[in-house]
């Protein structure tokens, strides 16, 4: 019965492949975030969708494409691995408009 | 958004209470105070949000100075469990593009036995 579940937990790969990372909320929320956490801890929006549709995109290089089939779902699909992606990435939810976000545990993802 | 600036690292010992300070001296009279937790190798947890008033809930009490300039998350009976990141936003209210959360970052809480 977790809220919000991302998968998968841990991600090893290597430089240059294409990856994805799943994300499902149960709670009803109509809005759902990518939060990208690097090694300095440092937390940064990604993207926002609402209702299906993109809200915010924080200036993300564009071999970063969200994809949210629909409202309790938002994925993050990832082309041509770099070093730098290497970071813990973490889906969150919340009402419209509402400012509490529920978040996920995390996706670790490590590139070689 | 206005900017928050929290001491780096504090400690408190275990069964007393954890007083997190935050500074927020060019807060806007729609925004509020919200406060966020992350435990090591977990997602960030929602506490506690305010506008002026002092809030309290089952996880912790937000005290808001006056001039609302500052404000000070209270653990009332710190645990080991509550050794974490306490990050302190200040956000607009409920808007169009509410969730749209600036982490800084934030005061490293350690609760000792």
């Amino acid at each position: 019965d977790t809220a919000v579940s991302q998968t998968p937990k841990y991600l090893v790969t290597q430089m240059g492949n294409d990856k994805s990372i799943k994300c499902e909320q149960n709670l009803g929320h109509d809005t759902m975030y990518w939060y990208k956490q690097d090694s300095k801890k440092f937390l940064k929006i990604m993207f926002s969708y609402n209702n299906k549709e993109l809200i915010i995109n924080e200036t993300v290089p564009n071999r970063f494409s969200p994809k949210s089939p629909d409202k309790a779902h938002l994925n993050l699909h990832i082309n041509s691995l770099e070093l730098g992606d290497s970071a813990v990435y973490f889906c969150a939810s919340n009402r419209a408009g509402a400012n509490v976000l529920t978040f996920g545990a995390g996706s670790r993802l490590t590139v070689l | 958004d206005a900017k928050t600036t929290q001491p780096p690292s504090m400690d408190c010992a275990e069964g007393r209470a954890a007083n997190l300070p935050c500074n927020h001296s060019t807060i806007s009279g729609n925004e509020y105070v919200y406060w966020y937790r992350q435990i090591h190798s977990q997602g960030p947890q929602y506490i506690i949000h305010g506008l002026k008033n002092n809030e309290t809930n089952e996880m912790a009490s937000l005290i808001i100075t006056e001039d609302r300039k500052s404000s000070t998350l209270i653990l009332p009976h710190a645990t080991l469990r509550d050794t974490a990141v306490y990050y302190c936003i200040v956000r607009v209210g409920p808007s169009n593009q509410g969730g749209k959360l600036i982490f800084g970052q934030g005061t490293e809480l350690s609760v000792k036995p």
